[in-house]
């Protein structure tokens, strides 16, 4: 499968933990983004990467956000200090970029914060 | 305003139906407009890029209003296999960054 991978699928972690989430995009995709879902919303744009430099991250993402793309491969998202009001759908998606826009979406990694 | 809005439904229609989703859009400077699809648990998907000059795909249609900043999604001859979440993509305007409405729950009826 050449698709958009996402691991892990699931993560339950207690209030306070930090966690990291990875995005293995489609290799020829030179952007990369992350969103957030929660439930009955649509996704959220959290930041994106055009090959290994970030581009844009959203004003709502507060300081215990971070995002990185080393070598302009894979990603990894990490969250500082875990609240509960993080539990939600992490979703990668990438796109060839060169006029071609159409994003590709992994299945997600679903935050629970306890 | 919301810079992308979405009735978020449910609607409801019989087999065979039409039914027609509307977006609205705030940035008038946005230049990128797509439908993706949503099952219930599962990634988003493009559903289809929306041109100016609207485009068709077998049973779906887009259109693009920029004058009154709103696409629309017109599907005939509704299936059950249509049932699921339509969700509206705008670009902020000059950017790659992509603003999803809250999608539009659609359920088809045997």
């Amino acid at each position: 499968d050449t698709g958009v991978s996402q691991d892990p699928r699931h993560k339950i972690t207690k209030r306070g933990q930090n966690v990291t989430f990875r995005c293995d995009p489609i290799s020829e995709h030179n952007r990369l983004y992350w969103y957030r879902q929660t439930l009955g919303q649509g996704p959220e744009f959290l930041t994106y990467f055009q090959n290994e430099a970030q581009l844009e991250k959203s004003r709502l993402l507060s300081d215990r956000f971070s995002a990185e793309r080393p070598k302009g491969s894979f990603s990894t998202l990490e969250i500082q200090r875990t609240e509960q009001g993080d539990s939600a759908m992490y979703l990668c998606a990438s796109s060839w970029g060169q006029g071609e826009e159409t994003q590709y979406f992994g299945p997600g990694t679903r935050l629970l914060v306890l | 305003r919301k810079e992308v809005e979405q009735d978020p439904g449910p609607f409801n229609v019989p087999e065979g139906a039409t039914v027609a989703f509307n977006c609205t859009y705030s940035n008038s400077a946005s230049q990128s407009f797509f439908w993706y699809r949503q099952d219930c648990r599962k990634e988003p998907k493009l559903l289809m890029s929306v041109y100016s000059s609207g485009n068709e795909d077998g049973r779906f249609t887009a259109q693009l209003n920029r004058a009154s900043q709103y696409i629309s999604l017109l599907i005939r001859d509704s299936k059950l296999s249509d049932s699921a979440t339509y969700l509206c993509v705008v670009n902020e305007g000059g950017t790659y960054k992509y603003i999803f409405g809250t999608g539009t729950r659609l359920k088809v009826l045997a």
